[in-house]
């Protein structure tokens, strides 16, 4: 079956510490997103890649990095420069190409808190 | 500053009911419309793309779009218990980078028995 997987689902981070949440797609999918969500509040972009070994920020990459070595992978870093990583996090794909008319699909996400 | 804004809610209809979920965007070259439905600790899934004015409809979902009002809005018919979740309205904007959406923060929709 096609689509996107996010793993862990759940992840606990320790003070100073970095993690990475990993995201894969069999879509075949050109472009990959990373988003934040909190409790009641919308999706907000971190960071996005188009190609593979090219990404740009989004709305809120201070404390955060990526890595798009492979188009089917595009994992993410929560540094600990982030300073309130606890938060829901969800990865989406999309086709690129076709004018800017295509919709993402998202993993299952996964579910940040600090111990 | 591109903004989506969505009717805050939580809106609360009971079963059989339309429930009626509003959407403005600020950016007049908005190109493609997009709602998607969140359960509860889950992902949001897509259920309705719209990119002309006028109606779309499947199944119970109708979207509507008018572009000179800068509003897209979701209609549910017959609403059921299990269309109880939050609903993200998506706007993908003519002119940036190619698939970026931006999104609203959500309606909570309850439909009661």
């Amino acid at each position: 079956d096609g689509g996107i997987t996010q793993s862990p689902k759940y992840l606990f981070r320790k003070e100073g510490q970095n993690v990475t949440l990993s995201c894969e797609q069999n879509l075949n999918h050109d472009a990959m997103y990373w988003y934040r969500q909190d409790p009641g509040q919308g999706l907000r972009l971190i960071y996005y890649s188009q190609i593979v070994n090219d990404f740009q920020k989004g709305d809120i990459a201070e404390g955060y990095s990526v890595s798009r070595e492979k188009k089917e992978s595009f994992p993410l870093t929560v540094t600990s420069a982030q300073k309130n990583p606890t938060a829901f996090y969800l990865c989406a794909s999309s086709i690129v190409g076709q004018g800017s008319n295509q919709p993402q699909h998202f993993g299952d996400g996964t579910r940040l808190s600090i111990l | 500053q591109k903004e989506v804004e969505q009717n805050s809610g939580p809106l609360s209809v009971p079963e059989g009911a339309i429930a009626s979920l509003n959407c403005t965007y600020s950016d007049r070259v908005s190109q493609s419309f997009f709602w998607y439905r969140q359960y509860s600790g889950k992902s949001p899934e897509l259920i309705m793309s719209i990119y002309s004015n006028g109606d779309k409809e499947d199944g119970r979902f109708t979207a509507q779009l008018n572009k000179a009002s800068q509003y897209v809005s979701l209609l549910i018919r017959d609403s059921q218990p299990s269309d109880s979740a939050t609903y993200l309205c998506a706007v993908n904007v003519r002119g940036s980078t190619l698939g970026r959406l931006y999104f609203g923060r959500g309606t909570q929709l309850t439909v009661w028995p």
